[in-house]
């Protein structure tokens, strides 16, 4: 079992709809939760980090569920922009960016 | 700013022979990181360092070699390259310290092949 599972996808969504990203963490012990965007052939790119009360940063909305071990990522009014592959991360290590677990990413096309 | 530098960006490697990958970061990071991407895998960790003189292994460190000599450099050498080798290598820099506005800075990949 991965220690980051996240749908695959692609989601193929029009311009202007809301579509959610889910991803499940296997270690408990997990301390910082990001996700990270990935356009195609890029390098990886910090989106937003993921606090435990949730958190907003314009359309995007991230929750984190310590309990379940589960993060989500809330587009809304999606623009073609946004097309990319989301992916979520995890470490162990509070307070930095280091030694990351990355899920395999969702692929998110957004389409007129 | 250039924030964290790979070179090269490409490279095609017979099997068996060894090379060196780059990462420079000029943020005065103390972190950096060598990771490597494939499809449906995912980034897996290789090896990391938290400071000059300090690395360690990452989840697959097999068949990789790394070194800290100075803060900015981070080398990734293959000391015998293998087909299974072939991927799209990241090195990825951050602070320690930021909280939970930490952020691990990436560079442009190499994308690597072994013949």
């Amino acid at each position: 079992r991965k220690e980051v599972e996240q749908d695959p996808g692609p989601f193929n969504v029009p311009e202007g709809a809301t579509v959610a990203f889910n991803c499940t963490y296997s270690n408990s012990a997990s301390q910082s939760f990001f996700w990270y965007r990935q356009d195609c052939r890029k390098e990886p790119k910090l989106l937003m980090s993921v606090y435990s009360s949730g958190n907003e940063d314009g359309r995007f909305t991230a929750q984190l569920n310590r309990a379940s071990q589960y993060i989500s990522l809330l587009i809304r009014d999606s623009k073609l922009s946004d097309s990319a592959t989301y992916l979520c991360v995890v470490t162990a290590w509070p307070g930095t960016a280091s030694k990351l677990t990355f899920g395999t990413g969702t692929r998110l096309q957004v389409t007129l | 700013n250039a924030g964290v530098t790979q070179t090269p960006k490409f490279q095609v490697l017979k099997t068996g022979q060894s090379m060196t990958l780059q990462c420079a970061q000029d943020m005065n990071h103390e972190y950096m990181s060598w990771y490597r991407q494939d499809p449906g895998m995912g980034l897996r960790l290789i090896h990391y360092s938290v400071g000059a003189g300090i690395t360690d292994q990452g989840e697959v460190p097999n068949g990789y070699n790394v070194s800290r000599s100075t803060t900015e450099d981070f080398p990734l050498r293959l000391l015998s390259a293998a087909p299974s080798q072939t991927s799209v290598y990241f090195c990825a820099s951050s602070s320690p310290g930021q909280g939970l506005n930490t952020e691990a800075f990436f560079g442009q990949g190499t994308r690597l092949t072994v013949v």
